[in-house]
């Protein structure tokens, strides 16, 4: 079984700073783990993702994520927050164990202030 | 290249009507699943498809029937719709294998009354 946990349904931050979005993971096989944005009124759209090529990944928007296996986790960052940030952002996960689902979290919602 | 379609993007139904909500992908794929979005729920996966000619059943299947019409369409219908089933309905198709993402449409919200 996999889950996915996504801390704070709300993330407040100002223009410029750091953003950091948290995801923990648990799966019982190595993962594949995903980062989407969704816009308001939007469908989702994919970030980034990582397929165990590399730890830390890079996706659009100067997004990153880093993959730590110790403590099953997969935040995302930027280090620069734009108001065009302003979106909800879902993590999900799965793995090779035959199903053909994605877990997601409850998603968090990234608000920027001027 | 379309992507992921979804007929129609906006629906009101009175309680006890029926409807089918219609989703298209140009993609290939061969998975393709139905979400309900909820205020504070996240995504919640209805209906799956893992291949043309199988369904399964996700987290909330109750009051909805699926048709894995051809590789390319996937329909949603609510047999006798109710309020509980107000909710942003999306459409999504996946390649073959665990690493790929899945592609989502643009959605289709629905209001019941």
């Amino acid at each position: 079984a996999q889950s996915v946990t996504q801390l704070g349904s709300h993330v407040s931050v100002s223009e410029g700073a750091l953003v950091l979005l948290r995801c923990n993971y648990s799966s019982s096989v190595p993962p594949y783990l995903f980062w989407y944005v969704q816009y308001p009124n939007q469908g989702l759209q994919l970030l980034l993702k990582y397929t165990s090529a590399a730890t830390l990944v890079k996706g659009i928007n100067g997004f990153e994520a880093e993959f730590k296996k110790s403590e099953t986790s997969f935040h995302l960052t930027k280090p620069s927050a734009h108001m065009s940030d302003a979106a909800e952002y879902f993590c999900a996960v799965s793995d090779d164990s035959g199903y053909s689902t994605l877990t997601f979290g409850k998603g968090t919602m990234l608000l920027v202030s001027p | 290249n379309a992507g992921v379609t979804q007929t129609p993007k906006f629906q009101v139904l009175k309680t006890g009507q029926s409807m089918t909500l219609q989703c298209a992908q140009d993609m290939n794929h061969n998975s393709m699943y139905w979400y309900r979005q909820d205020p504070g729920m996240g995504l919640r996966l209805i209906y799956y498809s893992a291949s043309e000619g199988t369904t399964d059943k996700g987290e909330v299947p109750n009051g909805y029937n699926v048709s894995r019409l051809n590789k390319r369409e996937f329909s949603l219908r609510l047999e006798s719709a109710a309020p509980s089933q107000t909710s942003v309905y999306f459409c999504a198709s996946r390649g073959q294998g665990a690493y790929n993402e899945q592609f989502f449409g643009p959605g289709t919200r629905l209001t019941v009354l």
